[in-house]
């Protein structure tokens, strides 16, 4: 069956460091992933798209990669703030338009 | 624009009892997906919808569960008769699928049923 996997462990992380999250998936084979945010209460809040024959994108102080061989996706967030602390979700395509979710990676940052 | 319209924010209502979720899209988006999120399931596809029209449903749980969509800026979701395990919170997300920008959510309807 389809899987979508990230660490359900929060990470905590010391304000100014990188944050690393990791979205790996099995039985997919997307065209795309992409990733979102979500604060508590609220909906998630799209952060960036990659599509299956690019590497790396890079938006601001963002950075998420894509392996398709790995079948996994990294996302960074360089010059970590706590304002960034929250839960970030990856999606991938599924057949037609429509995106399967992971269960998402809380993120702590801490002054 | 105000984004994706949710209502009710909140539903607490009895088992057996109708509910119904309400949702208006960004203007001009041509997709309109209904998920729902939970702690143990995350965040579920529920059925989507391209230019009014309902493309799949496969992920409605039971017949319990229907939504429609008559117009471009109005859908529904209803849960009939509601049940303690429908307790979730439920998103509306619309899209447009030539800018591929990803899925614009609302704020969400959390369902209590007692």
């Amino acid at each position: 069956s389809q899987k979508i996997e990230q660490n359900s462990e929060a990470l905590n992380i010391q304000e100014g460091k990188t944050a690393t999250l990791t979205c790996n998936y099995t039985n997919y084979s997307p065209a795309y992933l992409q990733w979102y945010r979500q604060d508590p209460g609220r909906g998630p809040v799209f952060l960036l798209l990659i599509r299956e024959n690019e590497k790396e994108k890079r938006k601001e102080r963002l950075k998420v990669t894509f392996d398709t061989t790995l079948k996994q996706s990294l996302f960074h967030i360089t010059a970590s703030q706590p304002a960034d602390s929250a839960t970030y979700l990856c999606a991938l395509d599924i057949s037609g338009y429509a995106l399967n979710f992971g269960k998402g990676t809380s993120l702590l940052v801490t002054p | 624009d105000a984004g994706v319209i949710q209502s009710p924010r909140h539903e607490v209502t009895e088992m057996g009892q109708e509910v119904t979720l309400r949702c208006k899209p960004i203007s001009g988006h041509d997709y309109l997906f209904w998920y729902r999120q939970t702690m143990m399931r995350g965040l579920e596809l529920l059925i989507y919808f391209n230019n009014n029209v309902p493309i799949d449903d496969s992920g409605m749980p039971e017949d319990r569960f229907s939504a429609k969509m008559p117009n471009a800026s109005f859908s529904t979701l209803k849960i009939q008769p509601s049940e303690p395990r429908d307790s979730a919170v439920y998103f509306c997300a619309s899209s447009l699928y030539r800018d591929n920008y990803g899925y614009t959510f609302g704020s969400g309807t959390r369902l209590t049923v007692v």
